[in-house]
């Protein structure tokens, strides 16, 4: 079974970078894809982007012009960064697997809260 | 974009059948899966391939899959099911995830 940790600081400035990675144990890296999602207080989960340790990336239409994914393969780490925050990218982010035959996500980390606040 | 669609709410007592649904435009030809969320934890993944369960999901859950609505049952319902449920599927079309709204289901 993999385990997922997400780690990174809790608390943001308005318009600067969030900055979270994800340590991946138990599991191939090449396996699955490696996934960001995050539910806002009170909200719905919302898919932030995905990656395939080869490179291949997608990223939700509504966040692409600010994030980025990228994978360090020798450390089973993937990492998420979200350029000029505001209060409305508070949330709670979970990083993920996601399996790519049915692109269902089948292991989570516990979640991390990023507030965004000055 | 792809849009999938669940009621807010849904209350069932203890011991009847909870049925949760997801609509999307010709959502049966996408395979749709199923989560549970309950407060503070990390959502669990309960039907895959639409109606699949994972190794340690009890056979009270099921779903289903046609036309534009992919349906999640669950049978003699217990306390401890009481949670957010959300679908999801991968829009390959766009090579999108989407998550549908999310149902609270309150056993009263």
């Amino acid at each position: 079974q993999v385990q997922l940790q997400e780690s990174g600081p809790g608390l943001v400035k308005p318009s600067e970078t969030l900055s979270l990675t994800c340590t991946v144990s138990g599991g191939s890296i090449s396996t699955y894809y490696w996934s960001w999602v995050r539910q806002p207080p009170g909200k719905g989960l919302e898919w932030i982007g995905q990656i395939y340790y080869s490179g291949s990336i997608n990223y939700n239409p509504s966040l692409k012009s600010r994030v980025s994914i990228s994978t360090d393969t020798s450390k089973m780490q993937f990492s998420l960064k979200l350029s000029s925050v505001t209060a409305a990218d508070t949330a709670v982010y979970y990083c993920a697997t996601v399996s790519i035959s049915g692109y269902e996500f089948d292991s989570w980390g516990q979640g991390a809260l990023v507030t965004v606040s000055s | 974009s792809y849009v999938l669609t669940q009621p807010p709410s849904v209350s069932v007592a203890p011991g009847q059948t909870a049925t949760i649904t997801c609509g999307g435009n010709n959502i049966g030809s996408n395979s749709v899966h199923w989560y549970q969320q309950k407060p503070g934890q990390a959502p669990m993944l309960v039907i895959y391939y639409d109606g699949d369960r994972p190794s340690g999901i009890p056979e009270r859950f099921s779903g289903s899959n046609s036309g534009n609505t992919a349906t999640l049952t669950i049978s003699t319902v217990e306390v401890g099911d009481e949670a957010d449920y959300y679908c999801q599927v991968w829009h390959n079309s766009d090579h999108l995830v989407v998550f549908g709204g999310g149902t609270k289901l309150t056993v009263l």
